[in-house]
């Protein structure tokens, strides 16, 4: 069965810094990796996906996430945070195989950037 | 193109009642799925629907069910409340059919509170 781990329950950030957002994930064979934003009282967000390809993905309001097989990590990455990237971040997986494959999330990391 | 709507957005409900909430996806969307979001158990995968077939199910008691009708619009249902049940429920619903890249655009949730 796949999971997502996301260690931190928060990550604290001054605006202006660059943000980490990490996750790791278990699943037999080759993942498809996502992440998604949630802000309050609102439902998920897309940010971006990893299917194949480049390691370094580029996604949404210029977040970005390496994929790092070795290490079955996906961490989630900008350069510059804002104020307005505080949400709540959520990491998950999906098995690499024909048919219908649940999506599975972690359990969310908290971001918060300080003006 | 209008995202995912879900309906009602609030609800209270007492226990022993049962509920039906509602899920009309993106246009040309056949994939819908269900998710629970509580701060406890964080997101859980309910069931998924393609084409009005139960593709894929959750971990959760017989007492959730859902369907598919022939335009693609879902329907949960949660029969014979239990106060665990009060929660965040998320629809989102994704492409065509293929070998799952595509990613899911989710729904504002209907927050359900059983009392």
């Amino acid at each position: 069965a796949q999971s997502v781990a996301q260690p931190e329950d928060q990550v604290n950030v001054a605006e202006g810094n660059p943000l980490t957002v990490k996750c790791t994930y278990s699943v037999s064979g080759n993942p498809y990796l996502f992440w998604y934003v949630q802000y309050p009282n609102r439902g998920l967000q897309f940010l971006l996906k990893y299917i194949t390809g480049d390691n370094l993905v580029k996604g949404s309001y210029g977040f970005e996430a390496e994929f790092n097989k070795s290490q079955t990590s996906f961490h989630l990455k900008k350069p510059s945070a804002l104020v307005s990237d505080s949400a709540l971040y959520f990491c998950a997986v999906r098995r690499r195989r024909w048919g219908f494959q649940k999506l599975v999330f972690g359990t969310g990391t908290r971001l918060l950037v300080s003006p | 193109k209008a995202g995912v709507t879900q309906t009602p957005r609030y609800l209270i409900k007492t226990r022993g009642q049962q509920v039906t909430l509602s899920c009309s996806p993106i246009s040309g969307h056949r994939s819908v799925s269900w998710y629970q979001q509580t701060p406890g158990q964080g997101l859980q995968f309910l069931f998924e629907y393609f084409s009005e077939t139960q593709r894929n199910k959750g971990n959760f008691p017989g007492r959730f069910s859902g369907r598919q009708f022939s335009n693609s619009r879902s329907e949960m249902n949660v029969s014979t409340l239990e106060l665990g049940d009060s929660a965040l429920y998320l629809c989102a619903s994704s492409g065509t059919f293929d070998r799952g890249v595509h990613e899911q655009y989710f729904g504002p949730g209907t927050r359900l509170t059983v009392t």
